[in-house]
């Protein structure tokens, strides 16, 4: 238990649905994260939030919206997403306002996330 | 660019063996890299936390060193058990990213 708690743990969804990815943390973070992990890949980051704040979007397509409504919470909002879009999410969080501040980062558990 | 490589990608020991991955970074100005454990399906576990000023740090068997000028970090795993086997992740990072490698799989049987 990281305190980082992500739901669902499993999504399956169809081409044309939309879903959300929940991310709770009650760590008194000031920054969360939300990263994918493809097979045989590194992680790549996707979405960056201070004290709420968005500081970093990696170019990731807009079927992806994130939304941070506390400092406690982050959401994935997912739309008409491809197949290619099936992987592991994982969220996130470290102390600092200012992300990577030399401070320890904690994942949740993830999200598997199936695009049929 | 900031480019992570961990060599080896897998590795296979038997119970008791010492152990070292490997982690190495061609941009040498990071601020501080972590050894994070994935277990498969599930999140990362942040291991050991090196600050860019700091050499090595210790925990139970594990110990993380850091050469910043050669951008090599090494993590040693002392007297390793089956309950070591995982995927074993370097990120380092610098002011606004964090960057991973791809990870080592370790297997250690019994």
């Amino acid at each position: 238990e990281t305190g980082v708690t992500q739901t669902p743990r499993h999504l399956v969804m169809g081409m044309t649905n939309k879903k959300s990815l929940k991310c709770e943390q009650h760590l008194g973070h000031n920054a969360m994260y939300w990263y994918k992990q493809s097979a045989k890949k590194p992680l790549e980051l996707m979405f960056v939030y201070s004290l709420e704040e968005r500081v970093e979007n990696n170019s990731v397509p807009s079927r992806f919206s994130p939304e941070c409504p506390n400092s406690s919470h982050l959401f994935l909002h997912l739309h008409t997403l491809q197949p290619e879009d099936s992987a592991l999410y994982l969220c996130a969080s470290s102390q600092g306002a200012r992300p990577y501040s030399g401070n320890t980062i904690y994942f949740g558990e993830g999200s598997w996330l199936t695009v049929v | 660019k900031q480019e992570v490589t961990q060599i080896p990608a897998a590795l296979s020991v038997p119970e008791g063996e010492n152990l070292v991955l490997n982690c190495s970074f061609t941009d040498s100005a990071i601020y501080n890299l972590q050894w994070f454990r994935q277990d498969p399906g599930k999140g990362l576990t942040s291991l050991l936390l090196i600050q860019s000023s700091q050499r090595e740090q210790t925990s139970g068997r594990l110990n993380a060193s850091l050469d910043k000028s050669s951008g090599r970090s090494t993590l040693y795993i002392a007297a390793s058990q089956p309950g070591d086997s995982a995927t074993y992740l370097c990120a380092v990072s610098d002011t606004d990213k964090l960057i991973f490698g791809t990870g080592t799989r370790l297997q250690v049987f019994p």
